[in-house]
């Protein structure tokens, strides 16, 4: 069973400029969420995706977007970037059963982003 | 709304010795309840977590956590602490809910756990 991967490990980029992260969910996922972590913190909830619509979203501008492709897999994406956007991205998969219920999130091992 | 208070930012151990890290919550509706561990420069392994039936928890590494309503907590423990239990330690709270939407986790601001030899 293949567990959640990310990409990149780490990303250099400098304010003003635009990034896409990469997710590929565990194999029979089909949720995706996306946290920030920033330094010293707790993760941040930034949004969900079930059957490749958003499914809830956190305290995020309209900047921070997000796919999700028909293999489950997912991009985050943020534009404008501001030097605040320095943390590890985070993203989750989790298995959402026909007929509801929560499910335990599994995460990938991050996406550490640094903005200049 | 949900919220999770995580008691102590820093906890530090001696090897052998009782760990303790304690996790409040909030939430208008019946809370599902995590424990993750992050190892340094690394993402979060689930520990264990609380749905519903038993209120007392077993997860990997010999952690526990109990579930207590009445004083909205969950606390995590081990018996005796190892060198390699240093970590970063999260609680987090989620919400049991009907549809067909799983909901976003919650989480504390972590507790780092140091093990003295």
């Amino acid at each position: 069973e293949t567990g959640v991967t990310q990409s990149p490990t780490h990303l250099i980029k400098t304010r003003g400029q635009q990034v896409t992260l990469r997710c590929s969910s565990q194999s029979g996922h089909n949720t995706v969420s996306w946290y920030q972590q920033a330094l010293g913190q707790g993760p941040q909830f930034i949004f969900q995706y079930y059957r490749e619509e958003e499914n809830g979203r956190g305290n995020f501008p309209p900047r921070f977007s997000g796919l999700q492709f028909p293999n489950y897999s997912s991009e985050l994406n943020v534009n404008a970037l501001e030097l605040d956007d320095s943390a590890l991205y985070l993203c989750a998969s989790s298995l959402v059963r026909h007929g509801g219920g929560t499910d335990t999130q599994y995460f990938g091992p991050g996406t550490r982003l640094t903005v200049l | 709304a949900q919220s999770v208070t995580q008691l102590g930012s820093h906890v530090s151990v001696s090897e052998g010795a009782l760990v303790l890290l304690r996790c409040n919550y909030s939430s208008s509706v019946p809370p599902y309840l995590f424990w993750y561990v992050q190892y340094p420069n690394q993402g979060l392994q689930l520990l264990l977590k609380y749905t519903t039936g038993a209120t007392l928890v077993k997860g990997i590494n010999g952690f526990e956590a109990e579930f207590k309503k009445s004083e909205t907590s969950f606390h995590l423990t081990k018996p005796s602490a190892h060198m390699s239990d240093a970590a970063e330690y999260f609680c987090a709270v989620s919400g049991s809910n009907s549809g067909g939407s799983n909901y976003k986790l919650t989480f504390g601001k972590g507790t780092l756990l140091t093990v003295n030899p």
